[in-house]
C-alpha cells in the first residue's frame, strides 16, 4: 500500500512570499491532518479534515494560513505571506478509521525555510 | 487542556541493554496514548497505542509500553536495544470520547551506543 505523499520535500522562500504544500493521503483514508513541527518540538496540529469538511482548525493562524481538501482526497496548505517563524517541517498525516482511536500515518514532510 | 511530558531530551543506552523512554500525561478522563518514532528526514512512524484493556501494550520492532493510570505514565520499553533503534521518539495523548486533537510531547532522542 502506498504511503502518504507530500511535495515538495524542501522549500526556501523569502519572508512575505507565498508557498503551498501538497498532500496525497493513503487511498481510502477519510481523515487528513496537517501538522507543524518546529525544530526541537513535537508536531502541532494545524487542521484536521474529515472527508472534505474541517473538523478542527483551532490552531491554524487563519490570517496567513489556509488549507483545503477538494473532493475529500488531496489537500493543499498555503501560507501567505510567510514569516520567519513559519520555518518548520510541515507534516501531513491520514487515518482510515474512527479518528479518536485510529493510527495516523505520516508523510515525509516538507521542510520550509523562510529567510 | 491535555499535555504530554517527556522529561528526558536524550537517552543514551548501550547496545544490548534494556531501554526506557519516559512519558507522563495529563488529560481529562481516560486517555488514548500513542508512541511514534521519527528517523532523520522522515515523517513519524506509528509504534504502538493504548486504547483500553491490558496495561502492557506490545508494538512494532520489539517495543512495548506500560500504561499506569495512577502515575499517569506510559513509558516505552525494549528489552534489548539495537543501534538501529537510534531515533527521535514521541509520546502522544488524546482524551477518550468525542473528537479531541492529539497532543504530542517534545520528543526524546534515543542514542544506542555500539
Amino acid at each position: 500500500e502506498a504511503g502518504v505523499a507530500q511535495s515538495p520535500r524542501y522549500k526556501i522562500i523569502e519572508k512575505r512570499q507565498s508557498v503551498a504544500f501538497w498532500c496525497n493521503p493513503i487511498s481510502g483514508h477519510a481523515t487528513l491532518y496537517w501538522y507543524q513541527q518546529i525544530l526541537g518540538q513535537g508536531p502541532k496540529l494545524l487542521i484536521q479534515f474529515q472527508n472534505n469538511g474541517v473538523v478542527d482548525d483551532s490552531q491554524l493562524p487563519k490570517d496567513r494560513f489556509s488549507a483545503e481538501r477538494l473532493k475529500g482526497v488531496d489537500s493543499t496548505l498555503k501560507i501567505q505571506p510567510a514569516k520567519l517563524e513559519d520555518s518548520a517541517v510541515y507534516l501531513c498525516a491520514s487515518s482510515g478509521g474512527r479518528p479518536a482511536t485510529d493510527t495516523q500515518y505520516f508523510g515525509p514532510g516538507t521542510r520550509l525555510t523562510v529567510l | 487542556a491535555q499535555s504530554v511530558a517527556q522529561p528526558e531530551d536524550q537517552v543514551n543506552v548501550a547496545e544490548g541493554n534494556p531501554l526506557t523512554v519516559k512519558c507522563t500525561y495529563s488529560v481529562s478522563g481516560n486517555p488514548y496514548l500513542f508512541w511514534y518514532v521519527q528517523y532523520p528526514n522522515r515523517g513519524l512512524q506509528f509504534l504502538l497505542k493504548y486504547i483500553t484493556g491490558d496495561n502492557l501494550v506490545k508494538g512494532s520492532y520489539g517495543f512495548e509500553a506500560e500504561f499506569n493510570k495512577s502515575q499517569t505514565s506510559f513509558h516505552l520499553k525494549k528489552p534489548s536495544a539495537l543501534v538501529s533503534d537510534s531515533a527521535l521518539y514521541f509520546c502522544a495523548v488524546r482524551p477518550l470520547g468525542g473528537y479531541q486533537k492529539v497532543t504530542f510531547g517534545t520528543g526524546t532522542k534515543l542514542q544506542v551506543i555500539p
